[in-house]
Order: C-alpha cells, then sequence, then structure tokens
C-alpha cells in the first residue's frame, strides 16, 4: 500500500530551527510538495522537490533523498505565525497525489 | 497567478436540502480538478478528480450519487452535495492543475454544516 509518514505534533520555540520528517512508500514517485495549512484554511504551497537534494526558499528549505523514501522541511528562525499544520504530499505514477496525516506544529515565545 | 476561488465560503443548510459549491480557475486553465473533504484535526481526503468534459473518478467509499461534479469548462467545477446530512458537514477544498505540471493550486475551502 502507500503510506506517508509525519510526526503528529512538534513544538518548537520562536526564533528557533525545526526540522519535519517525512518518509514515504509509494508505487512511484514524481515528486513531493510540502504545504502549510493554518487552521479552517486551505493549504498553501510552500516547496516542491523531484530531485535529490536541498531546495532553499527564504527561511524555509525542503530535502529529498529518493533512494530512502525520505524528506524534511528545515524551518529557520521561527516566527508565532508559523504555528500551522505542515503537509506532506507524494506524486506517484499515476500522477495522483498522496497526503500525509500533517505535522502540527505549534510555536512557544 | 494561479489562483482557483470557490463559492460559497460558508454555507449552512437543513438536513435533506442540497448545495452546490463552485470552483474557479480564474487565471488558468484547469484541465483536472481535484475535490478534498477536511474533518476537524484529520488530513486532506480525496474525494474525487475530474477532468474536463469528462465524468469524475470517484475515490473509494465515496458516493458518487450523493456528491455529483460537474466539470463542464476548463475554469469551472462544481461538487453538489445531495440530500444533505449533519455528517456531509465538513470542510470542502477544491484544487486544480494544468497540463503536465505537478502543482495543484488549492481554493480557499467551503466550509459546509448540515443542521
Amino acid at each position: 500500500g502507500q503510506n506517508i509518514d509525519q510526526p503528529t505534533e512538534m513544538t518548537a520555540t520562536e526564533g528557533a530551527i525545526v526540522q519535519i520528517n517525512c518518509t514515504y512508500q509509494t508505487s512511484g514517485f514524481n515528486g513531493l510538495f510540502w504545504y502549510q495549512q493554518h487552521a479552517g484554511e486551505a493549504p498553501t504551497f510552500l516547496s516542491y522537490n523531484v530531485l535529490d537534494g536541498l531546495e532553499e526558499k527564504g527561511r524555509f528549505s525542503s530535502f529529498l533523498s529518493r533512494s530512502k523514501g525520505y524528506s524534511y522541511l528545515l524551518l529557520k528562525e521561527l516566527q508565532m505565525k508559523d504555528s500551522a499544520s505542515y503537509l506532506c504530499a507524494v506524486t506517484d505514477s499515476n500522477y495522483q497525489l498522496i497526503w500525509g496525516a500533517g505535522t502540527k506544529l505549534i510555536i512557544k515565545p | 497567478g494561479a489562483v482557483v476561488s470557490q463559492h460559497p465560503s460558508w454555507v449552512i443548510c437543513k438536513s435533506g436540502t442540497s448545495v452546490k459549491i463552485e470552483c474557479r480557475s480564474l487565471d488558468f486553465q484547469a484541465t483536472t480538478m481535484f475535490w478534498y473533504r477536511q474533518f476537524p484535526k484529520q488530513s486532506l481526503m480525496l474525494m474525487a478528480t475530474s477532468n474536463e468534459g469528462s465524468k469524475a473518478t470517484y475515490e473509494q467509499g465515496v458516493e458518487k450519487d450523493k456528491f455529483l461534479i460537474n466539470h463542464a469548462s476548463l475554469t469551472l467545477s462544481t461538487l453538489t452535495v445531495t440530500s444533505a446530512h449533519p455528517e456531509d458537514s465538513s470542510f470542502y477544498i477544491c484544487s486544480a492543475k494544468t497540463g503536465d505540471y505537478n502543482e495543484q493550486f488549492f481554493g480557499p475551502g467551503t466550509r459546509l454544516t448540515v443542521l
């Protein structure tokens, strides 16, 4: 079966760095997405990785290792507004998005 | 660019009535649109995938006669929840993609409450 695993909840301190991990087992791979979703709102796109390595975009970076079926989202200089759920999603061989359950990130002052 | 709108943003209806939710791609042509449902504190659940001009493909466990999807044009898809019941109360989100791009662009969601 297809499976995406990520921690249910994480807590971090304002100004710090946090890494949210995602492991996946899917039938084929055509890219991995990270989305941010604030409570009561739709997801917003953060990053897309299809090749191995690190993609940096401002305070957010995303890493992919296809051989390990592993990705992480790195958030630096955390701000209170970063409190949200972070969803990992993988596009399988049929170009269907398989979603993780999301990681709720709580930022404390 | 790549803006997707949904209407209405929230709706309250009586049990047994039908509700239509619209999803529009405002500045691009959406060859494929997706409808998701999300219950509180849970992840997105794909309900169906629709391609313009063809019948929607429903996920297992989603009643196609209850959740009617129409994708009549490259910029509009509608989801009609027929004979709504309180258990249908949820956050319904559409997304759209175009051509060969993998990224899905999400609408803002519609919160449905069935009394």
